[in-house]
């Protein structure tokens, strides 16, 4: 199985800040197609996930665009250019490239 | 708008048996691989079972492959887990989650979740 792991698993930031998390795979997330499915998402205490991020650096319709995402092959960032407090929840990085899909232990963005 | 509304967990003994459903409305179900997740108490998200849109591909989790079974409805536009010989680790919020064919290997849709609770 693909192993995604995400860094730092917690990270507590300051309104206003920037806020960055990594997230590397084991192999490789590429397909076939030449696309890399590299997701990321956001969930709120007591809600369902939200997907931020597809194919690495699209953001969804909705999405704040100081939410970005980047990278290629193993590594990927997600990043936050001033944190809101709506911004506050667990991200999870997720790879739909390789069965069984998988996602990273998620970070959670706390105040500091 | 799209909604996902999950039904069907509750509590159950270890080795007992439950069917999730999910109703899907608001998007073209054909067009739409359909997915379930899990998320145990205080923990991570974990994918455990896909469907493709056609239901001739599918696809488990190794921790519930042989156990659980997932299907869909196209006439009532619903998705379904039959979960079998089930354990204590399986307890968790179990999500539906959709993706329009356009948007492969990823979830666009969730739900709200329905709780799986393992015990004696």
């Amino acid at each position: 199985d693909v192993v995604m792991t995400q860094s730092p698993l917690s990270l507590p930031v300051t309104l206003g800040q920037p806020a960055s998390i990594s997230c590397r795979s084991s192999q490789s997330l590429v397909y076939s197609d030449g696309n890399t499915y590299l997701n990321w998402f956001q969930q709120r205490p007591g809600q369902s996930p939200r997907r931020l991020i597809y194919k690495v650096s699209n953001r969804d319709s909705g999405v704040p665009d100081r939410f970005s995402g980047s990278g290629s092959g193993t590594e990927f960032t997600l990043k936050i250019s001033r944190v809101e407090a709506e911004d506050f929840g667990v991200y999870y990085c997720m790879q739909g490239t390789h069965w069984p899909w998988t996602f990273g232990q998620g970070t959670k963005v706390e105040i500091k | 708008q799209v909604q996902l509304v999950e039904s069907g967990g509750g509590l159950v003994k270890p080795g007992g048996s439950l069917r999730l459903s999910c109703a899907a409305s608001g998007f073209t179900f054909s067009d739409s691989y359909m997915n379930w997740v899990r998320q145990a108490p205080g923990k991570g998200l974990q994918w455990i079972s896909y469907i493709s849109s056609s239901g001739t591909s599918i696809y488990y989790a190794d921790s519930v492959k042989g156990r659980f079974t997932i299907s869909r409805d196209y006439a009532k536009n619903s998705l379904y887990l039959q979960m079998n010989s089930l354990r204590a680790e399986d307890t968790a919020v179990y999500y539906c989650a959709s993706s329009p064919i356009s948007s492969p290997g990823s979830f666009v849709y969730w739900g709200q979740g329905t709780l799986v609770t393992v015990s004696s």
